[in-house]
């Protein structure tokens, strides 16, 4: 059990194009869901929380109207890169807790590559 | 807040040896610290967890050791193989208000040689 799906796996776009990214949760329902961006051979940095029906929260640094996160059912959240530009390249990854459970389940990432 | 030092950053073993990461918390407040796998072009995998009311805990070949005292904690893997090389990474994070949202190290590089 606890499942997170993430697709696509990669996807590669041109600069200043819009890319979503979706994580559902397959087994069970997620109030709250994480999103990540991994630089290669470097730890996750969390961007932001997104919130079921709610507005996400933002790590200090990160641009909401950049990356416009959308958690509009219990197992669905998205991520949408907007006006993409190389230095967005990186590899997004999602998580989520079930309810009583403290560790976190992550999706199987996404590349992103912006020509 | 939180922060979590992860040594070494590589660690390179022959199959059958064992491999030790340690990690060290800065948070006398955190209370769970679980470690992931994470290989190539993959998601992070939770591999084993240790809440602080545990100072050890084993599952087939890998165990977690925590001392509270001095805010340490370590990965064994013993017996490795070559299907263990991945990275690894160590979190860890304070249970308040049910978050349990992790802080992670930055990783291990297990290579296990045949």
């Amino acid at each position: 059990g606890a499942v997170v799906s993430q697709h696509p796996s990669r996807v590669i776009c041109k600069s200043g194009t819009s890319v979503k990214i979706e994580c559902r949760s397959l087994d069970f329902q997620a109030t709250t869901m994480f999103w990540y961006r991994q630089f290669p051979k470097q730890s996750l940095m969390l961007m932001a929380t997104s919130n079921e029906g709610s507005k996400a929260t933002y790590e200090q640094g990160v641009e909401k109207d950049k990356f416009l996160i959308n958690h509009a059912s219990l197992t669905l959240s998205t991520l949408t890169v907007t006006s993409a530009h190389p230095e967005d390249s990186s590899f997004y990854i999602c998580s989520a807790r079930v309810g009583g459970r403290e560790g976190y389940t992550f999706g199987s990432g996404t590349r992103l590559t912006v020509v | 807040g939180e922060n979590v030092e992860q040594h070494p950053s590589t660690l390179s073993v022959q199959e059958g040896d064992s491999a030790v990461i340690k990690c060290t918390y800065s948070d006398s407040a955190s209370n769970y610290f679980p470690w992931y796998k994470q290989e190539l072009g993959k998601g992070p995998q939770l591999i084993i967890d240790i809440r602080s009311n545990v100072g050890e805990k084993k599952d087939q070949r890998i165990a977690v050791t925590l001392n509270k005292t001095a805010k340490h904690f370590s990965l064994h893997i013993t017996e490795t193989q070559p299907e263990d090389s991945a990275v690894y990474f160590c979190a860890a994070s304070i249970g308040s208000g049910g978050s349990y949202i992790p802080t992670f190290g930055r990783g291990t590089s297990l290579i296990v040689h045949p």
